[in-house]
């Protein structure tokens, strides 16, 4: 098992530049995450996923956009890159456990830098 | 809503020295914890968990005990490695909520 894979690993922006950032896990996992890490602020969920075709707001949401057409994928998106979207972008996935809850598995992170 | 407090670091210690790094959360009912850790440039990793009251979770020779009575979840080894620095990140995950970070500690030790 790859585990959850994240692509590209490195990416640099100009302001107004779209991208987007795909994560991918081979567990089956039924929920899954984005959530970006910035110094001094831990990391902040910016959308997640509870199942194929449902997304739904994280903490800091505004700027990005995220689609799951697929169990095993999910993609967020970026519009128009802006400087305060520079960060660590690591995606994660979790099963559905009931109580108690399972862990999350993460992915390898994405760096994204814009100019 | 759910929230964890995690002792800020950064943190230096000399190898083999003990480490404790305090974690206290407040939560409705009955969450999950858990520590991860992250080292430079990788992503996060599951060091330890536990579920339930009383319960305690251990890796790598860390601990750490999940006291109800005391909303705790301290993380503790008794003698570190240089091989230990890292960012050891305390978190919460109950009911319908979405995992709840501490905002990281920063691990440095020193041969």
């Amino acid at each position: 098992n790859a585990g959850v894979t994240q692509t590209p690993k490195f990416r640099v922006l100009k302001t107004g530049q779209s991208m987007t950032l795909l994560c991918a896990q081979d567990m089956n996992h039924e929920y899954m995450y984005w959530y970006r890490q910035d110094p001094g602020m831990g990391l902040r969920l910016i959308h997640y996923s509870v199942g194929e075709g449902t997304t739904a707001k994280g903490e800091v949401p505004d700027g990005y956009n995220v689609s799951r057409l697929k169990k095993q994928n999910f993609l967020l998106g970026l519009e128009s890159a802006a400087p305060s979207q520079t960060s660590v972008y690591f995606c994660a996935s979790e099963t559905l456990s009931g109580s108690p809850r399972d862990e999350q598995f993460f992915g390898p992170g994405t760096r994204l830098t814009v100019l | 809503g759910n929230s964890v407090t995690q002792m800020e670091g950064p943190v230096t210690l000399s190898e083999e020295a003990f480490l404790t790094i305090n974690c206290t959360y407040t939560a409705t009912g009955y969450p999950s914890l858990f520590w991860y850790v992250q080292y430079p440039g990788e992503g996060l990793q599951l060091l330890l968990k536990a579920t339930k009251a009383d319960d305690k979770g251990s890796n790598k020779g860390f601990e750490a005990t999940y006291r109800k009575e005391t909303t705790s979840f301290h993380l503790e080894k008794g003698s570190v490695q240089v091989s230990d620095s890292a960012v050891y990140f305390c978190a919460l995950l109950g009911g319908s909520e979405k995992l709840v970070f501490g905002k990281g500690t920063k691990l440095t030790v020193n041969p």
